[in-house]
């Protein structure tokens, strides 16, 4: 079956200090990535869609310029937090389609981010 | 706009009960519907998924759900409830429109007791 992979699965960084998160489509082509945030026993809150040579489109409400997303290829998608800050530790999971004609969502495991 | 309902943020069962998780939906036509898994610090499993083939559902594990369209309900369940069923269950709906983002419940912990 489908597989994204992600990674890290957990990092530590300091305040101000930027941090990268990587999802891969493994076995098929991503055309659209998701990007989610998840709070403690919460449900996920779409941050932003990108969709493969695209300017990502984001969610109201969410800091384009602090939550930087690129979609270079089909198979690779990035967050970037820029100057973390404590607030902006949580639970981040990307999730991957093949198009709008597939009903199929395939989600990476998740990175746990923690600001210090 | 579409939303979901997840009815119980938590539901409790004893090992080989029988489980239902309630998710009720609100969309202007019938959505495609799906019930993901999440065990802690992980990502979403797909359990199953309705995309307007049958009505009745068959997924992973066990689990089965049935959309109704009367009730604008897609409830899932499963007849015997193992030890391993322990996680956080969400379900979530899709547009048929060009709009293909996925939209979350809240989510329903379900905890099995031996």
């Amino acid at each position: 079956g489908a597989v994204v992979s992600q990674h890290p699965s957990w990092v530590i960084c300091k305040s101000g200090t930027s941090v990268k998160i990587e999802c891969r489509s493994l076995d098929f082509q991503a055309t659209t990535m998701f990007w989610y945030r998840q709070f403690p026993k919460q449900s996920l809150m779409l941050m932003a869609t990108s969709n493969e040579g695209s300017k990502a489109t984001y969610e109201q409400g969410v800091e384009k310029d602090k939550f930087l997303i690129n979609h270079a290829s089909l198979t690779l998608s990035t967050l970037t937090v820029t100057s973390a800050h404590p607030e902006d530790s949580s639970f981040y999971i990307c999730s991957a389609s093949e198009g709008r004609q597939t009903y199929g969502y395939t989600f990476g495991s998740g990175t746990r981010l923690t600001v210090v | 706009a579409q939303s979901v309902t997840q009815l119980g943020s938590h539901v409790s069962v004893s090992e080989g009960a029988l489980v239902l998780l309630r998710c009720n939906y609100s969309s202007s036509v019938p959505p495609y519907l799906f019930w993901y898994v999440q065990y802690p610090n992980q990502g979403l499993q797909l359990l199953l998924k309705y995309t307007s083939a049958a009505t009745l559902v068959k997924g992973i594990n066990g689990f089965e759900a049935e959309f109704k369209k009367s009730e604008t309900s897609f409830h899932l369940t499963k007849p015997s409830a193992h030890m391993s069923d322990a996680a956080e269950y969400f379900c979530a709906v899709r547009s048929r429109g060009s709009n293909y983002k996925l939209t979350f419940g809240k989510g329903t912990l379900l905890t099995v007791n031996p």
